[in-house]
């Protein structure tokens, strides 16, 4: 079974505080994904990687970055928190082509910044 | 871009009622998922039906791409089926619609 595990249940920062959110794969997917989720919106994309130190921009790109620096890890940035960034944030991890061609969403962390 | 667009948007059931959630999109794809959301948040993938119908237990789902529509079919529904259902299209990334909210009571 794809494991994809995030560092945080529940989070709470200050505002102007740098936010760290860690996701890590076990099944060697290529394409990782940050989303968050806010109600009557669905899921937003924020950023993608194909790739191990590749990234790209997603729907909501602003106020966020991202590294992979390793292939089984996809770290989300906020780096300067505000308090429209309280939220449900999502990770996932992809295989495409593969016979369930679905992602793979890791438990969520709920951040509220103060 | 590509609309999705889901209802209805809240659903109330009784244990051991059927229902049909509905998700329309505005162009051609050739992928969609229907996923489910639990109450703490986890979301997991029931169906990716691009075209046809599939069926997985008390769940099925079926998907008209001439269309541009597809169905969810929650069967006696039980209460751990509460939470919420996305389904979402593929065009390159993955587009979610807002989501049903589907609460069944005991």
């Amino acid at each position: 079974d794809v494991k994809v595990t995030q560092s945080s249940r529940y989070l709470v920062k200050r505002t102007g505080e740098k936010v760290f959110l860690e996701c890590v794969q076990d099944m060697d997917h290529e394409n990782m994904f940050w989303y968050r989720q806010d109600p009557g919106l669905g899921l937003r994309l924020i950023y993608f990687s194909y790739d191990v130190k590749m990234k790209e921009k997603g729907d909501i790109p602003e106020g966020y970055s991202v590294s992979r620096e390793k292939k089984e890890r996809f770290s989300l940035i906020l780096e300067s928190a505000s308090t429209n960034q309280t939220s449900m944030y999502l990770c996932a991890s992809w295989a495409p082509g593969t016979v369930l061609d679905t992602q793979y969403f890791g438990p969520g962390t709920r951040l509220t910044v103060l | 871009g590509i609309q999705v667009e889901q209802s209805p948007p809240d659903l109330i059931l009784q244990e051991g009622a059927n229902s049909t959630l509905r998700c329309n999109f505005s162009d051609s794809v050739n992928n969609l998922q229907w996923f489910h959301q639990n109450p703490w948040g986890q979301l997991i993938n029931l169906f990716y039906i691009p075209s046809g119908t599939k069926q997985n237990g008390r769940l099925s789902a079926t998907t008209v791409a001439t269309e541009r529509y597809s169905l969810l079919y929650i069967s006696s529904s039980q209460t751990t089926d509460s939470g919420v259902y996305f389904c979402a299209v593929f065009t390159g990334k993955l587009i979610f619609g807002q989501g049903t909210t589907l609460q069944v009571k005991p």
